[in-house]
């Protein structure tokens, strides 16, 4: 089953706004990831955010965590045409359990010039 | 610096007939190694990891199969394929457990 799920499933916004999507898991968890996949291609890791941290940064992308809420959020500022893909929140489970990512279902973003 | 390496990048294949799917990685070693499939507008479900040669989970039963001949080589077969396993093949690695994954390129497979 899938432990991430984002929020929206779809986002289209104007150039230059920005976009911000939601992620919520539903069990204690080491990390959080989020990847981006442009059409028809592999995913590419933008940023690992560890439970006890609660924000950070990369470039444009700002990632939020609250595990009160089990709840991340990724901000996307000043978007550009490029930005358009699929972004999928991915979760690693807290103690020894398993060895393996999960993922959500993405949230389809695109950025109209 | 590492890479991935995954092939064909499309694929289709009659029902009934085999499958192997290879994807290597290059400039680490000991990687763990996963492979993944994505229906059309999904998320990834997991299908096999590999946390060593020879050492293989399956999340999913179903008639896949994997294997790990090699340290830097994760192979995914099928001796009769399914309708249902047509889907976005990815593999990927990661240095160890819990850290970011690198993806392949993947293999979109439509059997038909």
């Amino acid at each position: 089953s899938q432990q991430g799920e984002e929020d929206p499933q779809a986002l289209s916004i104007q150039e230059g706004e920005n976009a911000t999507m939601n992620c919520s898991y539903k069990t204690s968890i080491n990390n959080l990831q989020w990847y981006r996949q442009n059409s028809g291609r592999g995913l590419v890791h933008l940023i690992l955010i560890r439970s006890n941290e609660r924000e950070k940064h990369s470039g444009r992308l700002r990632v939020t965590l609250d595990t009160s809420k089990k709840s991340s959020s990724l901000l996307i500022t000043a978007s550009r045409a490029a930005d358009t893909a699929s972004y999928f929140c991915a979760t690693w489970p807290g103690g020894t359990s398993g060895s393996r990512l999960t993922f959500g279902e993405g949230t389809q973003l695109t950025v109209n010039p | 610096s590492q890479t991935i390496h995954q092939w064909p990048a499309t694929l289709v294949q009659p029902v009934g007939s085999p499958l192997s799917l290879e994807c290597t990685v290059e400039g680490t070693s000991n990687p763990n190694l996963y492979w993944y499939r994505q229906a059309a507008g999904r998320g990834l479900q997991l299908l096999f990891y590999s946390v060593g040669i020879g050492q293989i989970s399956s999340e999913v039963p179903q008639n896949l199969s994997a294997s790990r001949p090699q340290d830097r080589q994760f192979i995914l077969s099928s001796k009769k394929l399914l309708l249902s396993d047509s889907g976005f093949y990815l593999c990927a690695w990661s240095a160890w457990k819990g850290e970011k994954l690198f993806f392949g390129s993947g293999t979109q497979l439509s059997v038909l």
